[in-house]
């Protein structure tokens, strides 16, 4: 159990497109879900944290307006780029954690790979 | 949450037991270690946490020593398909994100 999915795995688009990722748990609940990003070489950012039924809470010098999530269900959170540009291409990956449980893993999906024109 | 100190690479030999060391000198009491790995250009892989017992599961075990300042994950069989770099995070409990660091980059060799 604990599976993740996120789709798509690649886009690719031109510069100025939205851009939406989704990120569901198939087989648990997750009341909170995180979104990270990786640049090349690079480890694993933290962006947001995602709860579902209220706003995302965002990391420092993460852009709020710019990186719109969505958690509307237990089981689905978005997150949508906004006018992307080049400097916006990188691996997006997200992560779910399983309703009621406390010191339990996250579990990830398997990342979207944005490439922005 | 606390930091930890990983090797930046490790090579091991197919077949042998891998054993990753990390430094986490400045654990807090509620702080639990977990350990995720992350084959390239893929999600990380969760593989195993602990508080302060030795714990073993299907992929590996880990043992944290008892001051609780260190631990090492244990692949006991290592295969070609353990490439990867191996990230020990230590986090307190409810639902924060993590901070990966560097990890370890570890290189099975044939």
């Amino acid at each position: 159990g604990a599976v993740v999915s996120q789709h798509p795995s690649w886009v690719i688009c031109k510069s100025g497109t939205s851009v939406k990722i989704e990120c569901r748990s198939l087989d648990f609940q997750a009341t909170t879900m995180f979104w990270y990003r990786q640049f090349p070489k690079q480890s694993l950012m933290l962006m947001a944290t995602s709860n579902e039924g209220s706003k995302a809470t965002y990391e420092q010098g993460v852009e709020k307006d710019k990186f719109l999530i969505n958690h509307a269900s237990l089981t689905l959170s978005t997150l949508t780029v906004t006018s992307a540009h080049p400097e916006d291409s990188s691996f997006y990956i997200c992560s779910a954690l399983r309703t009621g449980s406390s010191h339990q893993p996250q579990h990830f999906g398997d990342g979207t790979r944005l490439s922005i024109l | 949450d606390a930091k930890t100190t990983q090797p930046t690479s490790m090579d091991c030999a197919e077949g042998r037991a891998a054993n990753l060391p990390c430094n986490h000198s400045t654990i807090s009491g509620n702080e639990y270690v977990y350990w995720y790995r992350q084959i390239h250009s893929q999600g990380p892989q969760y593989i195993i946490h602990g508080l302060k017992n030795n714990e073993t599961n299907e992929m590996a075990s880990l043992i944290i020593t008892e001051d609780r300042k260190s631990s090492t994950l244990i692949l006991p069989h290592a295969t070609l398909r353990d490439t990867a770099v191996y990230y020990c995070i230590v986090l307190g409990g409810g639902a924060d994100g993590l901070t990966f660091g560097k990890g370890t980059h570890l290189i099975i060799q044939p």
